[in-house]
């Protein structure tokens, strides 16, 4: 597609249950990005996966929280056992290569998580 | 720690005015900065960026300002229009990361008709 796909696009969940959460980056892009942004805020920085090198988890809030990019391409963010303090927007993004100027970040739409 | 906030939470315009939406970080290391533009249920949308090594850059319409003196970073937006009523947001390259970016809370901009 044009741009980076999630899905789904909203899901509502019972407490407790596992999650997943899906990105497809723009075709080509090596660097990809999940970010979570709760209700009002700005953007919060979860796990940055570039190419085949070991991605960086440092933002991931909690070890119930995983996320694996498979082929280089799609990428799967993990929630286990959700609580409610999970519900968020969770944003994907991807660039050329890591971002800086000429290499624009570009993020999906989100996907909206509830947690009920 | 260290983290990029705005100076005003709303900003409330005239269709044709020109809009001013500013952004203080506290990060010297950064030296990479981005605006971007979210509208209700979208993702945010890339506006501009600029590096450290200037202090101005133009787009369509827009000119960022980065006043690295003060530590200050301003989003200017000529002849504002309806569609561009949005939360605006500041982000950062975190203390000069080439990946990771720090986002202020966002400003937002309506703009009467």
């Amino acid at each position: 597609g044009a741009g980076v796909s999630q899905s789904p696009s909203n899901k509502v969940t019972e407490k407790g249950k596992d999650v997943e959460l899906r990105c497809d980056p723009i075709s080509g892009h090596t660097a990809l990005y999940w970010y979570r942004q709760s209700l009002g805020q700005g953007l919060e920085f979860l796990i940055y996966f570039q190419g085949n090198s070991a991605p960086d988890k440092s933002g991931l809030p909690s070890d119930r929280f995983s996320a694996e990019r498979t082929g280089g391409s799609v990428s799967t963010l993990t929630i286990q056992r959700t609580q409610q303090e999970d519900s968020a927007v969770y944003l994907c993004a991807s660039s050329v290569v890591a971002g800086g100027l000429g290499n624009t970040i570009y993020f999906g739409e989100g996907s909206w998580l509830t947690v009920v | 720690g260290e983290s990029v906030g705005l100076h005003l939470p709303t900003l409330s315009v005239q269709e044709g005015d020109n809009s001013i939406i500013n952004c203080a970080y506290s990060n010297s290391a950064s030296d990479y900065f981005i605006w971007y533009k979210q509208e209700s249920g979208k993702g945010p949308q890339f506006i501009i960026d600029i590096r450290s090594n200037m202090d101005k850059r133009q787009g369509q319409r827009v000119t960022v300002l980065l006043n690295k003196t003060v530590k200050h970073l301003s989003l200017q937006i000529a002849a504002t229009q309806p569609g561009d009523s949005a939360v605006y947001f500041c982000a950062e390259n975190s203390g000069g990361s080439n990946y990771k970016l720090t986002f202020g809370k966002g400003t937002l901009l309506t703009v009467n008709p």
